[in-house]
């Protein structure tokens, strides 16, 4: 089955920096690769998504890339400012029925 | 209004009780899972259904049951062989190879 990891598992930047969180996954056969945000006792939230036709996909200050061949992926935000706290989740689909998180990343963004 | 539900918010149960927490859908997605998650850490899959009357196992499903009788419906039963249940948990929903929309969570303690 699919597994995931993710690095860093605690990042922080200074307030206006850029922050990158990678991912690597080992099923070739994975095609979707979401990006969740989950702040202190909430739900996850999905930020943002690519699949294995594009190389990479913005949205305002967040970026997520694809490296099919290497198997990675990953999450670019720029601009960072306080409200960007919070852990940070990867997830590949596992053949359409599931899908495998990352074990996290903890972004804290200083004043 | 459009969404995923979970309801009690808060849980206790004491030693050897069997409790059942409630998820509701009605975004008419075919798929829901349920997940645990314990502080600090990653989401661990429980159980997962694709589709009404059917249902697999994830990663730590001993000590977990569920059932799937309707397609809005995707209850999860705390066994008292969960020895160790004091957890939060997360219900999502989704169709097949797109983003998942979680539930705000119950958080169940023992006593």
């Amino acid at each position: 089955g699919e597994n995931v990891e993710q690095h860093p598992s605690t990042l922080s930047v200074q307030e206006g920096d850029s922050a990158v969180i990678k991912c690597t996954y080992s099923d070739s056969a994975s095609n979707y690769f979401p990006w969740y945000k989950q702040e202190l006792g909430k739900r996850p939230q999905l930020i943002i998504d690519i699949r294995s036709n594009v190389g990479e996909k913005k949205d305002q200050r967040i970026a997520v890339t694809l490296n099919k061949t290497a198997k990675h992926f990953s999450l670019h935000i720029t601009e960072t400012q306080p409200e960007d706290s919070a852990v940070y989740f990867c997830a590949a689909d596992n053949y359409g029925q599931n899908f495998v998180f990352g074990p996290g990343t903890r972004l804290s963004v200083l004043p | 209004d459009g969404g995923i539900t979970q309801s009690p918010k808060y849980l206790f149960r004491k030693e050897g009780q069997n409790v059942t927490l409630s998820c509701e859908q009605n975004l008419n997605h075919d798929a829901m899972y349920w997940y645990r998650q314990d502080p600090g850490q990653g989401l661990r899959l429980i159980y997962y259904s694709q589709i009404v009357n059917d249902f697999q196992k994830g990663d730590i499903a001993e000590g977990y049951s569920v059932s799937r009788e309707k397609k809005e419906s995707f209850p999860l039963t705390v066994t008292s062989a969960q020895k160790n249940p004091t957890a939060f948990y997360l219900c999502a929903s989704s169709t097949r190879y797109n983003e998942q929309f979680f539930g705000p969570g119950t958080r169940l303690t023992v006593l």
